[in-house]
């Protein structure tokens, strides 16, 4: 069946340094969508990359959905103790139209 | 913030008690889901409903019960809880349609002793 990973399971960080985490399906989407999980809180929807290739940013955030629409990476250029959580990817198969959530990335970030 | 409400936010309960979280939202939404996630964890899709009398199972399998009797209402039902159901239970809700972003309740959090 459709299956989305998501690396790297954790990352700790020093405050100033870059992030990425990356999501792979094994299967091609439709569409990709990106959450952040604050601790102790619930996701919250952050972004939606539809076209291949597509790029797009929000402040020190960059999203990228891959040619083949099988992939997407989350950049946080400067990360910021404000940056900490869970990022999950969610890939809408384009077979399904199921959306399937990443394990998510644990982002930690030392001041 | 979206609009959607889930009660209680925290509960502890017995073994073998009846327990029901609630769920509701005022967005109008059809598409209704609940998540299952330990700390720190994935999302484990446990039920979903397209509208009003639709319900099916998710992913994981849960021992869970739903209902859609209304639009804006997805309460979850626990017959008897045990330990092994310890843990955050999501809902969220969604406009129908493909690739519709998914809006989440603040979370019930059960432990089950």
């Amino acid at each position: 069946g459709q299956q989305v990973m998501q690396i790297p399971q954790y990352q700790h960080v020093q405050e100033g340094e870059d992030f990425t985490t990356y999501c792979n399906s094994s299967t091609t989407l439709s569409n990709i969508q990106w959450y952040k999980q604050r601790p102790g809180g619930h996701p919250v929807f952050l972004i939606q990359l539809v076209k291949s290739g597509e790029v797009k940013k929000q402040k020190r955030l960059t999203f990228q959905f891959g040619e083949a629409k099988k992939n997407s990476s989350l950049h946080i250029t400067a990360t910021q103790t404000t940056d900490v959580g869970t990022y999950f990817c969610a890939g809408t198969g384009s077979n399904t139209g199921k959306l399937i959530f990443g394990q998510g990335t644990t982002l930690q970030v030392k001041p | 913030e979206a609009d959607i409400y889930q009660t209680p936010r925290y509960l502890v309960i017995g073994t073998g008690k009846k327990i029901t979280l609630e769920c509701s939202q005022t967005m109008g939404h059809d598409k209704m889901y609940w998540y299952q996630q330990d700390p720190g964890m994935e999302l484990h899709l446990i039920h979903y409903s397209y509208g009003v009398n639709s319900t099916e199972k998710g992913d994981l399998s849960s021992e869970s019960t739903v209902s859609r009797i209304r639009t804006e209402h997805f309460p979850l039902t626990l017959e008897s809880a045990r330990p092994s159901h310890t843990s955050q239970y999501l809902c969220a809700s969604s406009r129908m349609g493909g690739g519709r972003e998914l809006f989440f309740g603040e979370g019930s959090r059960l432990t089950v002793l």
